[in-house]
């Protein structure tokens, strides 16, 4: 079973602090995504990567970067957080040609006091 | 613009009772269109639609595909408290995948 494992399940940061989200894959898979979730907005995506080193812009990049020095890792760095970046973040992975069938995972409620 | 409409955003009905929720689109280079559950974690994967009129059914879920007039439905029948969730609608367009805001359904005992 395909497990895509977040590093915290809630954090709580400071504003103008550097934070970093990290998601681990274990199944391979090529690609990566980070969205987040808001109430009344859905999930939007931030970034996503199809290999190693890359990375692509989504929908509400700014504010984020990301990193993807290992396949089966994908990290979200917010550079110097803010109070409207208070969020769910879910990371979500799937093979190179299965877009559809995204694995989740649990999520990261970030609080930015 | 890509966009992902469900309705409604939220429901409430009674164990036993039958619901559809609804999710229309309008994209570009459509591929297929997904429905995910939503309980207190991960969203969970229920169904891929490709083509138009082929119903897919898993247990008491079912959903339908209407690709002229850019529709899907989800239905739930005989609901049972544990079908509490959000349930979030997607179209897969090119490589990129765009969700609604999704549906908050409540069942109550």
């Amino acid at each position: 079973d395909v497990k895509v494992t977040q590093s915290s399940r809630y954090l709580v940061k400071r504003t103008g602090e550097k934070v970093f989200l990290e998601c681990v894959q274990d199944m391979d898979h090529e690609n990566m995504f980070w969205y987040r979730q808001d109430p009344g907005l859905g999930l939007r995506l931030i970034y996503f990567s199809y290999d190693v080193k890359m990375k692509e812009k989504g929908d509400i990049p700014e504010g984020y970067s990301v990193s993807r020095e290992k396949k089966e890792r994908f990290s979200l760095i917010l550079e110097s957080a803010s109070t409207n970046q208070t969020s769910m973040y879910l990371c979500a992975s799937s093979h190179r040609d299965e877009y559809e069938t995204l694995h989740f995972g649990n999520g990261t409620r970030l609080t930015v006091t | 613009e890509d966009k992902v409409v469900q309705s409604p955003l939220s429901l409430v009905v009674h164990e036993g009772d039958t619901v559809t929720l609804n999710c229309s689109y309008e994209v570009t280079n459509f591929r297929s269109l997904l429905w995910y559950k939503q309980e207190k974690k991960a969203p969970t994967f229920l169904f891929m639609l490709t083509s138009s009129g082929i119903e897919k059914k898993s247990g008491r879920l079912s959903s339908i595909l209407d690709k002229k007039e850019l529709f899907s439905i989800l239905n739930i029948t005989a609901t049972q408290t544990g079908d509490s969730a959000i349930y979030l609608c997607a179209v897969l367009r090119d490589d990129k995948i765009i969700f609604g805001k999704g549906t908050r359904l409540h069942i109550l005992p």
